[in-house]
């Protein structure tokens, strides 16, 4: 299986400390696609970015930066200045594009920001 | 923005019985998966559908599980005998074309067997 790993099984911070969460992809495919998901507390999975295999621009919505290397396979994600709202699960995923249509879902990482 | 919408959003329910979780993909969306994410583990795909048939399925997705699309609007999850470790969050998600495109998933149903 191809899988997405996350090395990081629990980080933690202190507020306004930057902080990055690394994900590392296995593909085959040439066209993929990469996403980050949020589970906060309550559970719902909040989407964060999606990235295909084309586009290795780094990407910056507000606090919250992507670094897309194919090169390493990797799509890591900095969170800049955290603030404790930002505590949650972060999953990192990968879809192709071929006949498994499934996201694949690293295992996640607990973030925790501590006031 | 379009939703996916899942109920119900908690169930609880004694081994052995029969249970259905529904959700309401977006509607111009063709492709739809369920999920499970047991407590503390990472979420894990069961299987899609696609045009009206499973298109593609986990080991997980055994004989007691099933899917249907009964209307033009819901997409269920039946499990028919269900069982203590079945307990966990069940994510109903749906995607249009392109692929990878608008992946878009429900709150969940948190399932509790006991």
């Amino acid at each position: 299986a191809q899988k997405v790993t996350q090395a990081q099984t629990e980080i933690s911070v202190v507020e306004k400390e930057d902080v990055t969460l690394d994900c590392v992809y296995e593909t085959r495919d040439t066209t993929y696609y990469l996403f980050w998901y949020k589970q906060p507390p309550s559970g719902e999975l909040v989407f964060l970015i999606r990235r295909n295999s084309f586009d290795e621009q780094n990407e910056i919505s507000g606090r919250y930066s992507w670094n897309f290397q194919k090169s390493t396979s990797s799509f890591n994600f900095t969170i800049t200045a955290s603030q404790v709202v930002d505590s949650a699960v972060y999953f990192c995923a990968r879809f192709s594009s071929g006949s498994a249509r499934q996201l694949t879902f690293g295992s996640g990482t607990q973030l925790t920001v501590l006031p | 923005e379009p939703e996916v919408t899942q109920t119900p959003s908690h169930q609880v329910t004694q081994m052995g019985q029969e249970v259905i979780l529904r959700c309401v993909p977006i509607s111009n969306h063709l492709y739809f998966y369920w999920y499970r994410q047991i407590l503390g583990q990472k979420v894990e795909f069961l299987v899609s559908f696609y045009n009206n048939e499973i298109s593609e399925k986990s080991e997980i997705f055994d004989d007691q599980f099933s899917v249907e699309r009964p209307d033009g609007s819901n997409f269920t999850l039946k499990i028919r005998s269900t069982k203590l470790e079945d307990s966990a969050m069940y994510f109903c998600a749906s995607t249009g074309p392109p692929a990878g495109y608008g992946y878009t998933f429900g709150s969940g149903t948190r399932l509790t067997v006991v």
